[in-house]
């Protein structure tokens, strides 16, 4: 069965520092990797996705993500954050369709300090 | 286009009470689906449906029903509330069952008492 893990339930960050979010999945194949952000009361937004070919995904509000196989990782990064950035971040791992839907992790609660 | 949508935003129901929970696409997707979130847990799969008139099972089915008699249409029922279904509803949609990525609605904070 497929299974994510987020190490990391809540990560406080500075105002302009950088920022890795942790994230390993278990998927017997080529796993579709996701990167979603929750905003307090808010649903899931996409931030980026991982099919296949150039392991490091690019993703929207200036987040990029590396998918090592070896590891079974793929940890999102961001260079510099914003306190618009505090948020609950979710690592998903799907491809099999069906019954499997996404696997979620249990989430990442993001706290900037100013 | 309005995504996907759900209603309502908010309910709190009696143990025992039934009531259902409507989400609606207009993407035009195939493969919509329910989860719940609860504190520490991420989100489960409730049920899934790959297509009009097909549905199936997620990781935590119980005292969970649903239909799919539209492309559009996707709502889930509780038949019998029961506190331990205390929590927020999120509907999904995606192109296709090959799990492309999904879009999420709003939600839907369910309380039973």
């Amino acid at each position: 069965a497929q299974s994510v893990t987020q190490p990391d339930i809540h990560i406080t960050v500075s105002e302009g520092a950088s920022l890795e979010l942790r994230c390993n999945y278990s998927y017997g194949a080529t796993p579709y990797l996701f990167w979603y952000v929750q905003s307090p009361g808010q649903g899931l937004q996409l931030l980026l996705k991982y099919f296949s070919g150039d392991t490091l995904v690019q993703g929207i509000k200036g987040f990029e993500a590396e998918f090592k196989r070896s590891q079974s990782s793929f940890n999102l990064r961001k260079p510099s954050v914003h306190w618009s950035d505090a948020a609950e971040y979710f690592c998903a791992v799907g491809g099999g369709g069906g019954a499997d839907g996404l696997t979620f992790g249990k989430g990442t609660h993001l706290i900037i300090q100013p | 286009n309005a995504g996907v949508t759900q209603t309502p935003k908010f309910q709190v129901l009696k143990t025992g009470q039934s009531m259902t929970l409507q989400c609606a696409q207009d993407m035009n997707h195939e493969y919509m689906s329910w989860y719940r979130q609860d504190p520490g847990m991420g989100l489960r799969l409730i049920h899934y449906s790959v297509g009009a008139g097909i549905t199936d099972q997620g990781e935590v089915p119980n005292g969970y029903n649903v239909s799919r008699s539209t492309t559009e249409d996707f709502p889930l029922r509780l038949l019998s509330a029961a506190p331990s279904q205390t929590s927020v509803y999120f509907c999904a949609s995606s192109y296709s069952a090959d799990i492309y990525e999904q879009y999420f609605g709003p939600g839907t904070r369910l309380t039973v008492t």
